[in-house]
């Protein structure tokens, strides 16, 4: 199957710091990638829907000010999670669409967890 | 209603026994079907998918779908305690959308 990865896999940042996490689709080109936010024993939350060369589209109730999408390339999208307090502590992961040979399939990162201290 | 709808669970079974997941959906359009497998504390990873009706077999896993129902489902054979994870149901609609359930917690008991 096609391969996503995500960077860091564990990240500790300070309070009121900025952390900026990195995911990557290494054997495809992906025009969509998908953030995601889980807390502990929780479903997957979709936070944004990342398009190569154009602005993210957040989901209800996420800042969009606070999480900033850059998605620059077809192979790489970016969460910088601004000004980050303890309460943004959780899993943070990516996925990515496949199109061609694998079909309209979504892959997973390794996910991010992010614990602010 | 929520687009993908599965049972939370949680669900166990015995060692060797078969589990089965259901997942119904909301969307008669929707064109295609997946199962990811999530173990706590990681990032789901894609199992099966299914496009038409009828079954579909890879190793100890079938997955099931029904169109005219609206429901796909999961089976495992032969149960275990590997198998022990969060089952996340996956749909996408004609706008290429992809709708996750909430997941299933399995629990395979050895």
């Amino acid at each position: 199957g096609a391969v996503v990865s995500q960077h860091p896999s564990r990240v500790i940042c300070k309070s009121g710091t900025s952390v900026k996490i990195e995911c990557r689709s290494l054997d495809f080109q992906a025009t969509t990638m998908f953030w995601y936010r889980q807390f502990p024993k929780q479903s997957l939350m979709l936070m944004a829907t990342s398009n190569e060369g154009s602005k993210a589209t957040y989901e209800q109730g996420v800042e969009k000010d606070k999480f900033l999408i850059n998605h620059a390339s077809l192979t790489l999208s970016t969460l910088t999670v601004t000004s980050a307090h303890p309460e943004d502590s959780s899993f943070y992961i990516c996925s990515a669409r496949s199109g061609g040979y694998s079909g309209n399939t979504i892959y997973f990162g390794e996910g991010s967890w992010l614990t602010v201290v | 209603q929520k687009e993908v709808e599965q049972n939370s669970g949680p669900l166990s079974v015995p060692e060797g026994a078969i589990a089965s997941l259901n997942c119904t959906y909301s969307d008669r359009g929707s064109q295609s079907f997946f199962w990811y497998r999530q173990y706590s504390g990681k990032s789901p990873e894609l199992i099966m998918s299914i496009y038409s009706n009828g079954d579909k077999e890879d190793g100890r896993f079938t997955a099931q779908l029904n169109k005219a129902s609206q429901y796909v489902s999961l089976l495992i054979r032969d149960s275990q305690p590997s198998d022990s994870a969060t089952y996340l149901c996956a749909v996408t609609h004609t706008g290429n959308q992809f709708y996750f359930g909430t997941g299933t917690s399995l629990t395979v008991i050895p």
